[in-house]
């Protein structure tokens, strides 16, 4: 059973550019959350994705956006790329239950540089 | 705002000792928790949870504690192995809208010396 997978695993972009990321949850799983992960520092969330639709949002500016599949894999987008970008971009994946304690199961992450 | 923190950055111990490795959180509505290992160059990977309405629970080779009364959280490693060197994340989860969304400090680095 594959877990979560990303890609792709590094990415290089500069300033003003546009970047599309993305991630196959585990099997089993509907629910896609994204977190960025700056160097020395926990992840924080970004967004979280159920039924194709954007659940729950973090403290992101609208440059970052999303897409869930029909399939649960999803996209993670972002525009107008600065430099503080620059971060290991990670998707986690989860079954949406009743009462929503699942935990989350993360993908290798992506590792982003904007020069 | 709340938010969970560490008090060590940094955890040096001898292969073999047992690791204590602490976490702090402010928010008391957060039910439940997770401790993940993040080894370099992966994702966060789970090791154990723990809700509120328990105050130990134990896994093979760590064991969590959660202490309410005073907001603490600690994850215990038996006979520490060089393999465990990670740093080693708390996240507290907030229950919002039916989904968990944990947040997460800013981790400890436990490095283990053979």
């Amino acid at each position: 059973d594959a877990g979560v997978t990303q890609s792709p695993t590094h990415l290089i972009k500069t300033r003003g550019q546009q970047v599309t990321l993305r991630c196959s949850p585990k099997s089993g799983h509907d629910t896609v959350s994204w977190y960025q992960q700056a160097l020395g520092q926990g992840p924080q969330f970004i967004f979280q994705y159920y039924e194709e639709e954007e659940r729950q949002r973090g403290n992101f500016p609208d440059r970052f956006s999303g897409h869930q599949f029909p399939n649960y894999s999803s996209e993670l987008n972002v525009n107008a790329l600065l430099l503080g970008d620059s971060a290991l971009y990670l998707c986690a994946s989860s079954p949406m239950v009743a009462g929503g304690q699942e935990t989350q199961y993360f993908g290798p992450g992506t590792r982003l540089l904007v020069l | 705002g709340e938010s969970v923190g560490l008090h060590l950055p940094t955890l040096s111990v001898q292969e073999g000792d047992n690791s204590i490795i602490n976490c702090a959180y402010s928010n008391s509505a957060s039910d439940y928790f997770i401790w993940y290992k993040q080894e370099s160059g992966k994702g966060p990977q789970f090791i154990i949870d723990i809700r509120s309405n328990m105050d130990k629970r134990q896994g093979q080779r760590v064991t969590v504690l959660l202490n309410k009364t005073v907001k603490h959280l600690s994850l215990q490693i038996a006979a520490t192995q060089p393999g465990d060197s990670a740093v080693y994340f708390c996240a507290e989860n907030l229950g919002t809208g039916g989904s968990y969304i944990p947040t997460f400090g800013r981790g400890t680095s436990l490095i283990v010396h053979p």
